[in-house]
């Protein structure tokens, strides 16, 4: 039973590239989101989705892009990167809309 | 505007010691208030939650206090020890189709002295 599983841990990338965050969970859980955790400002939301196919904005949802195509998983793409994208990634799940799972963070480094 | 504010943002304390952290809300809409801890490189773990129909809830060393009238709420950690060293934070959340938004507070780096 692994979780919430997200990849990779760590990422460095150049202004301007492209790249996806994988998230993916084997609890069969209907909710998924996505943060951003900065020093001295808590976790924000980005995106969420209430399940397969239905996909919504949170607090800082620009520069970034979500599907669902599955239960299982939930990408988060970034479009063109910028030095202020430059944070930790949390992707959490819930089977209901209180107690979320969070996995383990991607750390992300824009140069 | 910030939805959840969270005090202080730093805290040590002695072990055996009792550590308390405290969050406002600003929406009467929120009605479930989690709270979270995080160690050094892992994702945030659900802690103990409350909903405003009641007014304490403990979970082993774990309290949670709300003042409904004064939206507060606070976490307590009875007997702290070295090993709940660690950041705390604070959320809440509204009912019906809101609910799967989380706002959490800023965060609380708790550290327990030996």
């Amino acid at each position: 039973n692994a979780g919430v599983t997200q990849t990779p841990k760590f990422q460095v990338l150049k202004t301007g590239q492209s790249m996806t965050l994988q998230c993916a969970q084997d609890m069969n859980h209907e909710y998924m989101s996505w943060y951003r955790q900065d020093p001295g400002m808590g976790l924000r939301l980005i995106h969420y989705s209430v399940g397969a196919g239905i996909t919504d904005q949170g607090e800082v949802p620009n520069g970034y892009n979500v599907s669902r195509s599955t239960t299982e998983d939930f990408p988060l793409r970034l479009l063109s990167a910028a030095p202020s994208q430059t944070s930790v990634y949390f992707c959490a799940s819930s089977a209901r809309a209180y107690g979320y799972t969070f996995g383990s963070g991607t750390r992300l480094t824009v140069v | 505007q910030q939805q959840v504010k969270q005090s202080p943002q730093s805290l040590i304390v002695q072990k055996g010691g009792i550590p308390i952290i405290n969050c406002a809300y600003e929406n009467t809409a929120f009605d479930y208030f989690p709270w979270y801890q995080q160690f050094p490189g892992k994702g945030p773990a659900l802690l103990i939650a409350i909903r405003p129909d009641v007014s304490e809830k403990k979970e082993g060393r774990f309290t949670i206090s709300f003042n409904k009238s004064a939206k507060q709420f606070s976490l307590h950690i009875m007997d702290s020890q070295p090993g709940d060293s660690a950041t705390y934070f604070c959320a809440a959340s509204k009912g019906g189709a809101g609910s799967y938004q989380l706002t959490f507070g800023k965060g609380t780096k708790l550290s327990v002295i030996p």
